[in-house]
């Protein structure tokens, strides 16, 4: 089955600066990576996701990027902010139509300093 | 809010006891999905259903079972709970694209 690696488990960064998290995945066959953010006690929610055919997307201060060649997609938060802080997950799946089982990297800690 | 909601949010029970969790959807989706979570584990995939009486096993499905019994209702049982399978639960599901909608969570103990 799928495997996803996820890099660094803990990042803490100045406000303003940039934050960027690393994704690998194992089945070349995957086509859709979402990313999720996760406040202390709250659900996962959805902040970006990318597509296998699409090699980056924006939206405001975060962007993803995917490289399929070499299994690997990154999160960048511009900017950041004390609430961004957060753990993050990064996700992949072979999916189609509404069918998307997602297997989730272990997540990583983000903490913006004021 | 979310159109998904979990019962209960907390529950502790004694190690052995069958336990019950609920997960109610009003979206009319017919993917869900059942995740545990853990620390230094991330979401690790229980169980999932691609429709009524329509379900199949995640990577970490032993000593768990599911049903679904109607479109809206996808359940947990542990059935007989150990201390391992303390955790918190997520129920989620998924709609045109792949995004996912993940209830509040349960946070279950076992003593």
């Amino acid at each position: 089955g799928e495997n996803v690696e996820q890099h660094p488990s803990t990042l803490s960064v100045q406000e303003g600066d940039s934050a960027v998290i690393k994704c690998t995945y194992s089945d070349s066959a995957s086509n859709y990576f979402p990313w999720y953010k996760q406040e202390l006690g709250k659900r996962p929610q959805l902040i970006i996701d990318i597509r296998s055919n699409v090699g980056e997307k924006k939206d405001q201060r975060i962007a993803v990027t995917l490289n399929k060649t070499a299994k690997h997609f990154s999160l960048h938060i511009t900017e950041t902010q004390p609430e961004d802080s957060a753990v993050y997950f990064c996700a992949a799946s072979i999916g189609g139509g509404s069918n998307y089982k997602l297997t989730f990297g272990k997540g990583t800690l983000l903490t913006v300093n004021p | 809010d979310a159109g998904i909601t979990q019962s209960p949010r907390h529950k502790v029970t004694e190690t052995g006891t069958p336990v019950t969790l609920r997960c109610h959807q009003t979206e009319n989706h017919r993917y869900m999905y059942w995740y545990r979570q853990d620390p230094g584990h991330g979401l690790r995939l229980i169980h999932y259903s691609y429709g009524v009486k329509d379900t199949d096993k995640g990577e970490v499905s032993d000593g768990y079972s599911v049903s679904r019994s109607k479109t809206e209702d996808f359940l947990l049982t542990l059935e007989s709970a150990t201390s391992s399978q303390t955790s918190v639960y997520f129920c989620a599901i998924s709609g045109r694209g792949g995004s996912y909608t993940f209830g509040s969570g349960t946070r279950l103990t076992v003593v």
